[in-house]
């Protein structure tokens, strides 16, 4: 079944503990995101990745990093976390580059820094 | 850079009714893809539809209906005889496809459907 997969999916941590939320995706998708979906605010692009080795930031990258060593995994490090980082993220990945193809987002991951 | 605008916060209708669902964007560039995702409670994104800047045709499927008009950069969403099962949270989204154009896509705030029975 095709599918991205995120995990943790529910994470309650402390300030300043380095935490890593991984996301992987089965359909060879060159392209892969992260979100952050606050209230009234929709969801926030994080980084993006074209390909590996490729990463870009978004419009809120600040606080967080990422890595695209292989194609089917797009981690998001959050070195040290603070409580305005809690929030729900999403991962997304889209077959190409051209996004034509609707993007498939895994489940969500709910953070909640205190 | 692109924005999205979502100006409808929360709506609630009675099943049957038909309701509209507004999208109005922002972008230089010139060809873009726009999309409709439904989050209901259980929290997961589902796509639902994707127009490209080039098709201007409306769309039907099923109950749903899209009325993409470039002339006024809005691209809005409805769903007729609505039923319980439409609640959940609506986002509008754009991703400009321009060459050199950054792939990011960008998302409206949310319009919070809820259908009483």
């Amino acid at each position: 079944e095709a599918q991205v997969t995120q995990n943790p999916r529910y994470l309650i941590t402390v300030t300043g503990k380095k935490l890593t939320v991984t996301c992987s995706q089965n359909m060879n998708h060159e392209y892969m995101s992260w979100y952050r979906q606050d209230p009234g605010l929709g969801l926030r692009q994080i980084y993006y990745s074209m390909n590996v080795e490729v990463t870009d930031k978004g419009d809120v990258p600040e606080g967080y990093k990422v890595s695209r060593k292989e194609k089917r995994n797009f981690p998001l490090i959050l070195e040290s976390p603070s409580p305005n980082q809690t929030s729900l993220y999403f991962c997304a990945s889209s077959l190409t580059r051209d996004s034509n193809q609707p993007q498939h987002f895994g489940d969500g991951t709910r953070l909640s820094i205190l | 850079a692109q924005k999205v605008t979502q100006a409808q916060t929360e709506i609630s209708v009675v099943e049957k009714e038909d309701v509209t669902l507004d999208c109005v964007y922002e972008t230089r560039d010139t060809t873009y893809y726009l999309f409709w995702y439904k989050q209901p409670p259980s929290g997961e994104l589902v796509f639902l539809i994707r127009r490209n800047s080039f098709d201007e045709q409306n769309e039907i499927s099923g109950r749903y209906s899209w009325n993409f008009q470039k002339s006024t950069s809005s691209f809005n969403f409805t769903i007729t005889a609505s039923q319980v099962v439409d609640s959940a949270v609506y986002f509008c989204a754009l991703i400009p496809i321009s060459s050199g154009s950054a792939r990011q896509l960008t998302f409206g705030s949310g319009t919070q459907l809820t259908v009483l029975p």
